[in-house]
């Protein structure tokens, strides 16, 4: 019973360092989500894939990229990481967006100094 | 203006009252709507979606108002455990873009 599983659980980075978190689900969901929580502002939508092959925009894409490696993996990648950008990451999946609620991973807790 | 508003709270509640939650959201083509609960420092976890007939599963019940644009989660005989963040999310007119409130969130004390 994996469900989503993300990689890392957490990290520290410097200011300028790269990175990409991971993000798998194995229920063989089509859509899947990157989310980004503050405290007091609520889960953002970073990024997300309706299916394989695609990826839009969610609302905060500023600094981020993504790739839809296959059905299974869907990758979060900071290019040159910034302080505003410490925030607990979660990654989501649904079967078929829409109506369909969504599964989310553990969370991957990530500081940037 | 924030598509989806919740009341932070916290709702300090003791066991065995009955507490409930509103959310109001913008768009008014949304069209499904859930709750989720989170407990501290974990993953969102779905409690229950919202029809428009409104549904009931067990001591939650929750309701749509679409005239007025705001959801209800009602808890009855609250316990311990159900001490928690409760999200409202909102889909949006795309497909795939959900809204989350920032979480209600509700303590209930012995």
């Amino acid at each position: 019973n994996a469900g989503v599983t993300q990689t890392p659980k957490f990290q520290v980075l410097k200011t300028g360092q790269s990175m990409t978190l991971q993000c798998a689900q194995d229920m063989n969901h089509n859509s899947m989500y990157w989310y980004r929580q503050d405290p007091g502002m609520g889960l953002r939508l970073i990024y997300y894939s309706a299916s394989e092959g695609t990826t839009d925009k969610g609302e905060v894409p500023n600094g981020y990229n993504v790739s839809r490696l296959n059905k299974r993996e869907f990758s979060l990648r900071l290019e040159s990481a910034a302080p505003s950008q410490t925030s607990v990451y979660f990654c989501a999946s649904s079967l078929d967006g829409g109506n369909q609620p969504q599964h989310f991973g553990d969370g991957t807790r990530l500081s940037i100094l | 203006r924030k598509e989806v508003e919740q009341d932070p709270g916290p709702f300090n509640v003791p066991e065995g009252a009955t507490v409930a939650f509103n959310c109001t959201y913008s768009n008014s083509a949304s069209q499904s709507f859930f709750w989720y609960r989170q407990d501290c420092r974990k993953e969102p976890k779905l409690l229950m979606s919202v029809y428009s007939s409104g549904n009931e599963d067990g001591r939650f019940t929750a309701q749509l108002n679409r005239a007025s644009q705001y959801i209800s989660l009602l808890i009855r005989d609250s316990k311990l455990s159900d001490s928690a963040t409760y999200l409202c999310v909102v889909l949006g007119d795309n497909f795939n873009k959900f809204y989350f409130g920032s979480g209600t969130k509700l303590n209930v004390k012995p």
